[in-house]
């Protein structure tokens, strides 16, 4: 299966600790977003990458947040000094950059859990 | 800014009942893109449809169907018939038609089919 794939599933964190999740896109993907979302709402849009190029940053994703895509392929986003608030499902999609827009792509998400 | 409305939290139908899910949205951009997404209880977002906004044609597949009406800014969903396997958290989106694709999800529509 050639989907997007993420890992870890779940983390399981104490507050103020460091958690890093990964992201692999469809490989022919060019764009790749990550976006969280909490229960019972819909995802919220957090940043984008155009190949390795990071072209938007939500005003949800604060100092504590980074994401890098190294090389355009996979990206990482890390979040620094863990608060309960950020327990979410961190999601992350891949889309195609050709005109007409195409569809974005959702990996199956990490649900992060802040004790 | 951009929103989209599902005023309907959850719709509860016995199966083989038709359902529509109710769409609507808000933006200034004269081209943009209008989706709908399937939340199974796994968690993945499944895509299921896109639609610009110079293509008003409703569109069938299978059992289910997509008006959208621009006239009152509405893209709603029908499933026809509909089945237990189709229980699940739809999501309406946006996104401008230029520039970075960025989605703005509705609240989500959880649909409980039973037996």
């Amino acid at each position: 299966d050639t989907g997007v794939s993420q890992d870890p599933r779940h983390k399981i964190t104490k507050r103020g600790q460091n958690v890093t999740f990964r992201c692999d896109p469809i490989s022919e993907h060019n764009r790749l977003y990550w976006y969280r979302q909490t229960l019972g709402q819909g995802p919220e849009f957090l940043t984008y990458f155009q190949n390795e190029a990071q072209l938007e940053k939500s005003r949800l994703l604060s100092d504590r947040f980074s994401a890098e895509r190294p090389k355009g392929s996979f990206s990482t986003l890390e979040i620094q000094r863990t608060e309960q608030g950020d327990s979410a499902m961190y999601l992350c999609a891949s889309s195609l950059g050709t005109a007409p827009l195409r569809e974005q792509y959702f990996g199956p998400g990490t649900r992060l859990t802040v004790t | 800014a951009q929103k989209v409305t599902q005023a309907q939290t959850e719709i509860s139908v016995v199966e083989k009942e038709d359902v529509t899910l109710d769409c609507v949205y808000e933006t200034r951009d004269t081209t943009y893109y209008l989706f709908w997404y399937k939340q199974p209880p796994s968690g993945e977002l499944v895509f299921l449809i896109r639609r610009n906004s110079f293509d008003e044609q409703n569109e069938i597949s299978g059992r289910y169907s997509w008006n959208f009406q621009k006239s009152t800014s509405s893209f709603n969903f029908t499933i026809t018939a509909s089945q237990v396997v189709v229980s699940a958290v739809y999501f309406c989106a946006l996104t401008p038609g230029t520039g970075f694709q960025k989605l703005v999800f509705g609240t989500g529509t959880r649909l409980l089919v039973s037996p």
